[in-house]
């Protein structure tokens, strides 16, 4: 299957700082990606849609100057937490799909990256 | 957004028995497709079975079948002789968005 590289694995901060997760394609190009967010012992909560050259969608409720999103290239998506803060400490984890998404592609995951801020 | 139910927020199985994982979609899309991944406490997705609404016969992939009821919307997980690295949150997603997912516990 296609294979999805998520990088920090695990990233801790100070409050107020910057964080930048990196989800990239590694065998696929990637037009569209998902990042999504996850509380301990809850689902998937999708935050934006990323698109290759265009403005990522972002969801009812998700913060656009708070969670930045860029998807640079084909193969490479960001997600950079500004000023963060303890509330956003949380597991963020990517996905991808090689094929028409919910139709015929599954999506293919990164490992995800859990975020804690001091 | 699409809307996904997954009633069972916990189960228990004993091992080497079977189980099953209910699933329902509200969705008016003509065509669509159903998947199930697997989360265990490490955090990576796992997926387990796909199946398109237009595939006559149910999807198997090893002990995971999926047992599709067009007309009720419903997507069930059968996981067949269960093991305890079975244990893990289990989903199924419509199209991007996800359930409330169902934890599985496995038990020796």
């Amino acid at each position: 299957g296609a294979v999805v590289s998520q990088h920090p694995s695990w990233v801790i901060c100070k409050s107020g700082t910057s964080v930048k997760i990196e989800c990239r394609s590694l065998d696929f190009q990637a037009t569209t990606m998902f990042w999504y967010r996850q509380f301990p012992k809850q689902s998937l909560m999708l935050m934006a849609t990323s698109n290759e050259g265009s403005k990522a969608t972002y969801e009812q409720g998700v913060e656009k100057d708070k969670f930045l999103i860029n998807h640079a290239s084909l193969t490479l998506s960001t997600l950079t937490v500004t000023s963060a803060h303890p509330e956003d400490s949380s597991f963020y984890i990517c996905s991808a799909p090689t094929d028409r998404v919910g139709v015929t592609g599954e999506l293919f995951f990164g490992e995800g990256s859990r975020l804690t801020v001091l | 957004a699409q809307k996904i139910t997954q009633t069972q927020p916990g189960m228990f199985v004993q091992e080497k028995e079977a189980v099953t994982l209910d699933c329902t979609y509200d969705t008016s899309d003509q065509s669509y497709g159903l998947f199930w991944y697997k989360q265990p406490s490490s955090g990576e997705m796992i997926f387990l079975i796909y199946q398109g609404s237009y595939d006559e016969q149910n999807a198997t992939e090893g002990r995971y079948s999926l047992n599709f009821q067009k007309a009720r919307k419903s997507a069930n997980l059968v996981i067949s002789a269960s093991q305890l690295g079975d244990s893990a949150m289990y989903f199924c997603p419509n199209k991007f968005y996800f359930g409330s997912g169902t934890k599985l516990n496995v038990k020796p």
